[in-house]
């Protein structure tokens, strides 16, 4: 069972340059988020996505795109990437029945620099 | 601005010592979870608390949710090296319901 799965783990890009950051999830969950983590900043919310073809902006949306094409995966884009960028990023899965809510399982994360 | 504010941002223990972490905000959290994150991991749930009041023991961690849903604090009574780690609270208000939005968090080293 593997839960949430980020890849890569690891990426050093040049300014300018795009990637896309891949999440996968195997529990079924409806509800699929993208966060950042800075330093004293905690984590960020940058697009999330309710259900299988439907995205929305989160806290920091700028500058990236997501896409939610099949309910198991979530995409983040960077279509030209600035060294604000550079950040640790984490995909996020969970599951909401009717009004009670449940904890997010988090991937192991994405370590992205922009030089 | 943070909307949940964690105090302190860092915490350093001897082991088998005591220790509080707060979470405070001037939002009303229909409700609050805890979260770990260890090095080169991601966050991993410890407790979700709804009820404003609410008192949650999970082995030698006490959580505990403030009556008026505003804040919350997570006490670890007799610390382990094990128990390093960040620890991460997160609110869900009535408005943003299926967003979590996260504090800052509080680093905590249990030393031997």
């Amino acid at each position: 069972n593997a839960g949430v799965t980020q890849t890569p783990k690891f990426r050093v890009l040049k300014t300018g340059q795009s990637m896309t950051l891949l999440c996968a999830q195997d529990m079924n969950h409806e509800y699929m988020y993208w966060y950042r983590q800075d330093p004293g900043m905690g984590l960020r919310l940058i697009h999330y996505s309710v259900g299988e073809g439907t995205t929305a902006k989160g806290e920091v949306p700028d500058g990236y795109n997501v896409s939610r094409l099949k309910k198991q995966n979530f995409l983040l884009g960077l279509e030209s990437a600035a060294p604000s960028q550079t950040s640790v990023y984490f995909c996020a899965s969970s599951y909401h029945g009717g009004e009670r809510i449940y904890g997010y399982t988090f991937g192991s994360g994405t370590r992205l620099t922009v030089v | 601005t943070q909307l949940l504010e964690q105090s302190p941002q860092f915490l350093s223990i001897q082991e088998g010592e005591n220790l509080t972490v707060y979470c405070n905000s001037s939002s009303v959290f229909s409700s609050l979870q805890w979260y770990r994150q260890e090095p080169g991991e991601g966050p991993v749930l410890l407790v979700t608390v709804v009820t404003g009041g609410e008192v949650k023991k999970l082995k030698r961690l006490t959580f505990q949710f403030g009556d008026a849903r505003k804040d919350s604090s997570l006490h670890i009574t007799a610390a382990q090296p094990g128990d390093t780690g960040l620890y991460l609270c997160a609110g869900m208000t009535t408005d943003s319901w299926g967003k979590l939005q996260f504090g800052a968090g509080t680093q905590v080293v249990v030393t031997p």
